[in-house]
């Protein structure tokens, strides 16, 4: 069975310091891997897409690092902010060819950044 | 605006009583989803649906119903609501090609309360 395990549950930091979230997937064949932020009582929103193909890609702040041959993902949060504290949750894609719709999530990491 | 629209977003019922929580999107996706999200246990998926007239279970489909008779409604149904049934439900929509499920658009959420 496909799983998407995320590390640590949750973690807490100081405003302004770095910090970096893990994602482990079993998922195969992979297509890819989404990284969602979820701010508490909203619906989660897409920070960024990883493919095969890709191994690092930014989006202000954060950047998203895939390793296809380990299955092995982390989302690294730089001069972190009070806004940053959200859930962080780890979609991964089958290449399914049936007729499911080939999504598997983790249950996410909560993140709290302290002033 | 493209938006998910969920409703109602807070809701207070007793057991037994049949209640519908509306999903509407208006980016003409192919693919729509429920979820129910718990402490500790993240998003876990109720029912999908790649398209109008196709429904599929998701991993918790027990006590819930859908249909889906238009493209931009996707309606969940609690036919007889239970205590265990008390959770926060996320919709969520996206384009389908092929066997490729996009980027996740969610809604606010429904709290939904079974006394």
């Amino acid at each position: 069975k496909n799983q998407v395990e995320q590390s640590p549950q949750s973690l807490i930091i100081l405003e302004g310091k770095n910090c970096t979230l893990q994602c482990n997937y079993t998922v195969s064949p992979f297509s890819n891997l989404r990284w969602y932020k979820q701010d508490t009582g909203r619906g989660p929103v897409s920070l960024t897409i990883m493919t095969f193909s890709e191994n690092t890609k930014s989006n202000g702040r954060y950047t998203a690092t895939l390793d296809a041959d380990t299955k092995q993902s982390s989302l690294h949060i730089t001069a972190s902010q009070l806004s940053d504290s959200a859930s962080y949750i780890c979609v991964v894609m089958e290449d399914s060819g049936g007729g499911a719709d080939g999504l598997t999530f983790g249950k996410g990491t909560h993140l709290i950044i302290q002033p | 605006e493209a938006q998910v629209t969920q409703n109602p977003r807070y809701l207070i019922t007793v057991t037994g009583k049949k209640l519908t929580v509306t999903c509407s999107q208006n980016m003409n996706h192919e693919y729509m989803s429920w979820y129910r999200q718990d402490p500790g246990l993240g998003l876990r998926q109720i029912y999908y649906s790649m398209n109008v007239e196709v429904t599929d279970k998701g991993d918790v489909p027990e006590g819930y119903k859908v249909s889906r008779k238009e493209k931009r409604n996707f309606p969940l149904i609690l036919e007889s609501p239970s205590p265990n049934q008390t959770s926060l439900y996320f919709c969520a929509s996206s384009f389908r090609r092929g066997r490729f499920t996009g980027e996740l658009f969610f809604g606010e959420g429904s709290r939904l309360t079974v006394l």
